[in-house]
């Protein structure tokens, strides 16, 4: 166990809506990662972080936003919400050496 | 282009009935290689770090190989309870920077019968 938790867990929203994520370590972990997983995909890499406010882009990053004001959480954002970004979505941590763990997972309806 | 290919996508198998799962890869570097296993909705729980061809890697019945081409999870006798998706992910290296990123496979359902 990472210390890694994620809300909501489920959730069901409408298209255009604001969505956030919210991903929560006790370990004062440096590295925060956020990935979503789709049927036929591995986990793809959406946004991640190095430290407070430092954040940068990953392989599927349009339509998402990123913050970390704290150490200790990292949020997602989705600005206006579409059908594509139903998905489960996990955060990451990266402890010893280059291993990340992972979180429960959020799962996201976009209707 | 990074890639990670695993096959077999399903295996079942036999209690006690070992068996390999492969993880074939390409990149221009690997910084490391690793292996998670994930339960249905639950998130990939960490099982091996993998940095270097000729390393091996153990855990109860499970054992992690790893050449410059590919890597194998060998199940020695496996129990039901060893059912779950297998993923296999590849760390590149960058010397400029951006390493960040994880290519994943997609994975290999992994179903033991009692």
């Amino acid at each position: 166990d990472a210390g890694i938790t994620q809300s909501p867990r489920h959730k069901v929203t409408e298209t255009g809506t604001p969505v956030t994520l919210r991903c929560h370590q006790t370990e004062n972990h440096r590295y925060m990662y956020w990935y979503r997983q789709d049927p036929g995909h591995g986990l793809r890499l959406i946004h991640y972080s190095y430290g407070v406010k430092d954040t940068d882009k990953g392989e599927v990053s349009d339509g998402y936003s990123v913050s970390r004001s704290k150490t200790e959480d990292f949020l997602l954002t989705l600005e206006s919400a579409t059908s594509s970004q139903t998905s489960v979505y996990f955060c990451a941590i990266k402890s010893s050496g280059e291993t990340q763990y992972f979180g429960p997972g959020t799962r996201l309806l976009v209707l | 282009e990074d890639q990670v290919t695993q096959s077999p996508e399903a295996l079942r198998l036999q209690e006690g009935e070992s068996s390999s799962l492969n993880c074939s890869y390409t990149v221009s570097g690997l910084r490391g290689l690793f292996w998670y296993r994930q339960d249905p909705g639950k998130g990939p729980e960490f099982l091996f770090t993998l940095y270097s061809a000729g390393e091996e890697k153990e855990k109860e019945r499970l054992k992690a190989t790893l050449t410059k081409k590919e890597s194998f999870l060998h199940i020695t006798a496996p129990k039901p309870e060893d059912s779950a998706t297998y993923l296999c992910a590849v760390q590149p290296l960058r010397p400029q920077g951006g390493s960040e990123k994880l290519v994943f496979g997609k994975g290999t359902k992994l179903t033991v019968n009692p």
